[in-house]
């Protein structure tokens, strides 16, 4: 069975500290990986995609991708209160153009 | 900006009804798909389409249908709506890759179908 999977949390970060969120996954084939941002009640937004192994930045966001070590991560600086979410890790697992989903990691990051 | 909209916020359909889903796409994507969500459960594929009058099964599909008659539409419908079938649907749609990989998906801002 092809898995992405994420640690449920709650993951609690105080304001202004890096938050660290992880994803491991079971096919090696995989070639893109995404991270979504969701917050209660509504849809999943994407934050960072992800194709090469190394680091990926995109503002506070950094993405970082292992592929022999099969696991993704998404760090977040100088965490804010609007950053508590539950954060979506995913991946292709060779399944041409369908991606597979984490269950989610929820973040909240203390005032 | 992509845009992807859904017909309904929220939904409400009582047992055997036949409840049509629908979803619109503005980026010229080729792929569609429909996923239902539920707590514990996270994110889980109906069904796909990968171009107009094309559509695969995903990973639950019993219980549903599609249609996707314009490239720019995609329909989820379930024919004898059932109380398991309650739900947060959410439509997504995402380039074509074609080599086995996999392009960003855009989501819609959901469907939360409650049939009693």
């Amino acid at each position: 069975q092809k898995e992405v999977e994420q640690n449920s949390g709650p993951l609690s970060v105080p304001e202004g500290a890096i938050a660290s969120l992880n994803c491991t996954y079971s096919d090696r084939g995989s070639q893109s990986f995404f991270w979504y941002r969701q917050y209660s009640g509504k849809s999943p937004e994407l934050i960072m995609s992800i194709y090469s192994n190394g680091d990926k930045e995109d503002g506070r966001f950094t993405a970082q991708l292992n592929k022999a070590s099969q696991y993704v991560s998404l760090l977040i600086r100088d965490s804010q209160p609007s950053d508590s979410a539950t954060y979506l890790c995913a991946g292709d697992m060779n399944r041409d153009d369908k991606i597979i989903f984490g269950k989610g990691t929820r973040l909240h990051i203390l005032p | 900006d992509v845009k992807v909209t859904q017909s309904s916020r929220y939904l409400v359909k009582r047992t055997g009804e036949k409840v049509f889903l629908e979803c619109v796409q503005d980026m010229d994507h080729e792929n569609m798909f429909w996923y239902r969500q539920d707590p514990g459960l996270g994110l889980r594929l109906i069904y796909f389409s990968y171009d107009v009058k094309m559509k695969e099964k995903g990973d639950i599909p019993e219980g549903y249908s599609v249609s996707r008659e314009k490239k720019e539409r995609f329909s989820l419908i379930l024919e004898s709506a059932s109380t398991n079938q309650t739900s947060m649907y959410l439509c997504a749609s995402s380039f074509l890759e074609g080599t086995g990989g996999a392009y960003e998906q855009y989501f819609g801002p959901g469907t939360r179908l409650t049939v009693t």
